[in-house]
This record gives C-alpha cells, structure tokens and sequence, in this order.
C-alpha cells in the first residue's frame, strides 16, 4: 500500500504544551499536505510543503520535510483545547490523487 | 463564499437498497474528488474528475459504485444495492485547475451513510 502513515496514533497533551506528528511515506513526491479534521466530518487543509522546500511555517503550525527519510512532522506550539481534532498528512506522487495517512488523534486537555 | 456543500448530511438505508449522494464543489473549481471514510480510518480515494476528461474511476471499490458530474459542477455519486460495509462518512472535496493535489483540496461536510 503506498498509504502514507501518521505517528503517533493518539496523542494527548496538556494545553500550552506543543504537539508534534510525524508522518512517513513510501514513495518520491511532488508536495505533502496536512489537513485537521473535527468530529469526523470535513477537512480543513491546514499547509502544503513542497518537494523541495525543507520547512514552513503558519502562525502556531511549523512543518518540516526531509525527503531523504520519506518523512514530514507537524508541530504545533502553545497547544490549545481547540487544536483537539484528528491530523492527517497527505502527498502527491507523479499523477495519482492525494494519498492521505490513517490520521494522528490529539486531545488537547485544557 | 460558499465552500463545498454535500447532501445530505446524514443518510439511512436498508440493505439492498439504491443511495445518491450529492456534491456542490466551489464555484469555478474544476477538479472534484470523492473519498470514503470509515470509522477512525483515513481518507480512501474513490473517484476524481477534472474538467472535461474522463474521470479516474481507479478507487472505486466495486461496480455498484458509480459517479457523475454533470455541468463540469454538481456530481452524485450512487451505490447501487448497498451492503452493511458500504456504511461510512463520504467526502467530496474540489480543488483548482492543477488539481491533483497540486493545490490545496476543499473538503465538504460529508455525508454519513448508514446502511442497516
């Protein structure tokens, strides 16, 4: 499967603490996206990083990605209680839709 | 503006039965995608189209699946004489010209189908 994958699985912090989720992929890529998805409904695309871009940043969001590990993290600072949703990363490789990862669960408790 | 609408929000049917779901994707948005979501999983890809191509049918999971867009707009996606694992929440989402992935995706609210 070339489904990417997201780690942890869950994760639950304190609120002011930062969260960070990595992801990891299987193939060469065009581009990464995360997106942040509450209570199982729509998602919300949260930042793309390029290929050949190595870091980015939006607002609380820092993510990076190292293409020589197949790998990309998302850390979010000064976590919130309204950060609690599901993350997923997502990539593009060559002409095939976006491959989305099973998603990091983070509770953020206030 | 508007973003991505889908109905409806929630669906019941029985087994055996025939479902239309419908999406709205953002005005001038010519790629639309669908996926399928079951319970705590990511994201699995069904079905895009991209202006006036013809449409990668490569994710859908069995011939009861099928999907239109009509316009270059709205599409439906109906599956044909639901089975119990067809129950999961349904997204469409739409995106830009380059589509693909290339750009950010929009994702409507999904549509939740129960099949009892």
């Amino acid at each position: 499967s070339q489904q990417g994958e997201e780690d942890p699985q869950a994760l639950s912090i304190q609120e002011g603490e930062n969260a960070t989720m990595n992801c990891s992929y299987k193939t060469s890529i065009n581009n990464l996206q995360w997106y942040r998805q509450n209570s199982g409904r729509g998602l919300v695309h949260l930042i793309l990083i390029r290929s050949n871009e190595r870091e980015k940043h939006s607002g609380r969001l820092r993510v990076t990605l190292d293409t020589s590990k197949k790998s990309s993290s998302l850390l979010i600072t000064a976590s919130r209680a309204a950060d609690t949703a599901s993350y997923f990363c997502a990539y593009l490789s060559g002409n095939t839709p976006l491959v989305f990862g099973k998603g990091t669960r983070l509770s953020v408790i206030a | 503006g508007a973003g991505v609408s889908q109905s409806p929000s929630n669906k019941v049917t029985e087994k055996g039965k025939d479902v239309e779901l419908r999406c709205d994707p953002i005005s001038g948005h010519t790629a639309l995608y669908w996926y399928r979501q079951s319970l705590g999983q990511g994201l699995e890809f069904l079905i895009y189209f991209q202006g006036n191509s013809a449409p990668d049918k490569s994710g859908l999971p069995s011939d009861r699946f099928s999907a239109e867009r009509t316009g270059g707009s709205v599409s439906t996606l109906t599956i044909q004489r639901t089975q119990q694992e067809d129950s999961a929440v349904y997204l469409c989402a739409s995106s830009t010209l380059e589509g693909l992935g290339l750009s950010e995706q929009y994702f409507g609210p999904g549509t939740r189908l129960t099949v009892t």
